[in-house]
Order: C-alpha cells, then sequence, then structure tokens
C-alpha cells in the first residue's frame, strides 16, 4: 500500500474553505484516492474517492493532479459541525479470503472555530 | 443512507471477564469487519469475514477473540478473557462486494473500558 502524508492538524474558522493535502509519492497504477472523516466516538465515514482529476460530491471535492502523487480535499464554507479527523487512504488490500481491508494512518485534526 | 448499529454503545467490564460486542451489519451486505481504535491512536485492522468464515485476521486478533454471524442479521465479536489492554473502541463494518477500493460503513462503535 502506498504510504501518504498528511498534515497532523489544521485550523480554520467557519465560512471558509478547507484544502488538506495528501502526498502519496509510490502511489500503483490500479490504486483509488479514499477520504474518510472521523467524529468524535463515532466510526470512520466515506466521504469522496478519485482516481484522476477532479472529483464533486455534495459534501467535497477531491483534486487529483496528473502524476496523482498528491491529493487535495476541498471542503467549501466549514462549519462548526465539520471538526473532525480526515484520513486519507491509498488503495487497499484486496483479501484472499474475501474483502478488502482499509488502512488508516493518523489523520488530520481540523478544527473549526467561530 | 443504510447504517450499521452496534450495541451497546459503552460496555464496562472486569478483567478476565468475557464479553460479546453486537454488530448488524447493512442488509444486502456481504462483508463484515471488525476495527479497533485504542485512544489517541489508529484505526486498527482485527478481523474479516465472508461466507461465514475468518478471510484474515492480523496480529492482534488471538485465541482470546472469536467472530461469528449467529443468524442472517447479527455479527459479533467475542472477546474471552479481556485484559487491560483490550480497551478501545471497536467498531464494526460492512461492505457490498469486497472489490478494489470498494467504501466501507462503519457503525458508531462501542467503547469497552476494562477495569
Amino acid at each position: 500500500l502506498a504510504k501518504t502524508t498528511q498534515p497532523i492538524s489544521m485550523d480554520s474558522y467557519e465560512g471558509q474553505e478547507v484544502n488538506i493535502t495528501c502526498s502519496h509519492n509510490n502511489i500503483a497504477t490500479n490504486d483509488y484516492i479514499t477520504w474518510y472523516q472521523q467524529f468524535p466516538s463515532q466510526g470512520p465515514r466515506f466521504i469522496i474517492q478519485g482516481y484522476k482529476t477532479k472529483v464533486t460530491n455534495e459534501v467535497a471535492s477531491l483534486f487529483i493532479p496528473a502524476d496523482r502523487k498528491s491529493s487535495t480535499l476541498s471542503l467549501p464554507r466549514v462549519s462548526l459541525s465539520d471538526t473532525a479527523v480526515y484520513y486519507c487512504l491509498v488503495g487497499d488490500e484486496i483479501l484472499t479470503g474475501g474483502g478488502n481491508k482499509l488502512t488508516f494512518g493518523t489523520g488530520t485534526q481540523l478544527k473549526v472555530e467561530l | 443512507e443504510p447504517e450499521v448499529t452496534q450495541t451497546p454503545s459503552h460496555q464496562v467490564t472486569q478483567m478476565g471477564q468475557e464479553v460479546i460486542l453486537r454488530c448488524v451489519p447493512i442488509s444486502n451486505h456481504l462483508y463484515f469487519y471488525w476495527y479497533r481504535q485504542i485512544l489517541g491512536q489508529k484505526v486498527e485492522f482485527l478481523v474479516s469475514f465472508y461466507n461465514n468464515e475468518i478471510s484474515e485476521k492480523s496480529e492482534i486478533f488471538d485465541d482470546q477473540f472469536s467472530v461469528e454471524r449467529p443468524d442472517g442479521s447479527n455479527f459479533t465479536l467475542k472477546i474471552r478473557s479481556t485484559k487491560l489492554e483490550d480497551s478501545a473502541m471497536y467498531f464494526c463494518a460492512s461492505s457490498d462486494q469486497g472489490a478494489t477500493n470498494e467504501k466501507l460503513f462503519f457503525g458508531s462503535g462501542t467503547q469497552l473500558s476494562v477495569l
């Protein structure tokens, strides 16, 4: 699995756009880039996934440059409720017996203030 | 959106006691998982389960741990003789096809405290 590097923490204010960048220099050809969000005392929640260029959904946008060695999660107009840990995952491990295994890093703790 | 539900939300037990953590995965999902997160640490894979058997387990998942799908809806994690270091948040997850890059749906977790 590709190793990922992302900032440990970020601070923002309500209404601002937040961009969290993840580095993944050894991403493999077949790897997708996936972001999960985790609120305190909750399980991780899928936010967005992409392979290249730009992906947008109702929650976020994901920007992936042509070399795919990094990606940026963009959260438009954050609110207090966006305070959470954001995990960048690259690829997953398909298990021989079935299923796929995710490997979580330490993530980025985003704190949104008034 | 469909949800994975876990019960109880909190479980306090004495060291050496057995605990069973319960999960109801999303109804049409075929792959089931347990992860855990010790306070302040990473979310760690414990075990995956498919077609009524374990497909992979981590080093953490030793002989004290077992999983079971006793009926068509529940998926349980049993710890036979709890240790202090088993204190953690335990998350159940499920997925549909087990395909590459498929998203996992996680429950809200059971906070296990071993005293």
